[in-house]
């Protein structure tokens, strides 16, 4: 199995700043063939279903603010979330598509300071 | 505007059969571009992708394949979950979502719905 590891567990971030989530893969995820990375990253809000946000480990989904940000290939990999706004408090998980066995980093919580 | 809604009893008893469905409206149910998966959350726990289904053909994880079967009802366009022999290591929320890409190469859920937490308890 591919196993992701997240960090931090949980980060709290003043209104405006910059917040950044890192996912780190046991495998690189990266398909040479068509040089994309098989990694996407969700937001998920209390009470609420997952959303995508990212896939192809950087490519935003339509709707998605701009401030929300994927970088990374191979193995580790970044979610950025630029001046960070009250409805970005979440939970925040990367998810592997480079295996047929899917599977989910724990997540990080992020929280307003 | 595609909307999912997973529903089932909220308790199960251990050593029995858990079953869930899932109903899809706003979208087709059938398509090469997609399919339609279960994915859980035990409580405190990180999300497991259970199964998904293509073109009438099942992929499941291996940890819990020899337990589950999904079946697809177009005319209802319902997703039906079924996991034999539970335990409480089965309590979870158990979500449907929507998973793009093919059988052989499924990518990421795009739709999600709500979940439904599922209590396995004498």
């Amino acid at each position: 199995d591919i196993v992701l590891t997240q960090s931090p567990h949980s980060l709290a971030v003043s209104l405006g700043e910059r917040a950044t989530i890192s996912c780190k893969s046991s495998q690189s995820l990266l398909y040479r063939s068509n040089n994309k990375n098989y990694l996407a990253w969700y937001q998920q809000k209390p009470g609420q279903p997952p959303k995508l946000l990212i896939s192809w480990a950087s490519t935003r989904e339509s709707g998605v603010p701009e401030r929300f940000s994927g970088s990374g290939s191979g193995t580790d990999f970044t979610l950025t979330i630029n001046s960070l706004q009250a409805e970005d408090v979440a939970v925040y998980f990367c998810q592997q598509y480079y295996s047929t066995l899917l599977t989910f980093g724990p997540g990080t919580k992020l929280d307003i300071k | 505007q595609v909307r999912v809604q997973e529903s089932g009893p909220g308790q199960v008893k251990p050593s029995e059969t858990l079953s869930l469905t899932c109903t899809v409206s706003g979208d087709s149910i059938s398509s090469s571009r997609y399919s339609w998966a279960w994915i859980r959350q035990p409580p405190g726990k990180g999300l497991e992708w259970i199964a998904n289904i293509y073109s009438g053909t099942t992929y499941s994880n291996p940890s819990l394949k020899s337990r589950v079967s999904i079946f697809v009802d177009t005319s209802k366009r319902q997703i039906s979950l079924t996991m034999t022999s539970v335990t409480a290591a089965d309590t979870a929320v158990y979500s449907c979502a929507r998973l793009l890409g093919d059988g052989f190469n499924p990518w990421y859920f795009d739709y999600w719905g709500q979940g439904t937490l599922v209590t396995v308890s004498s």
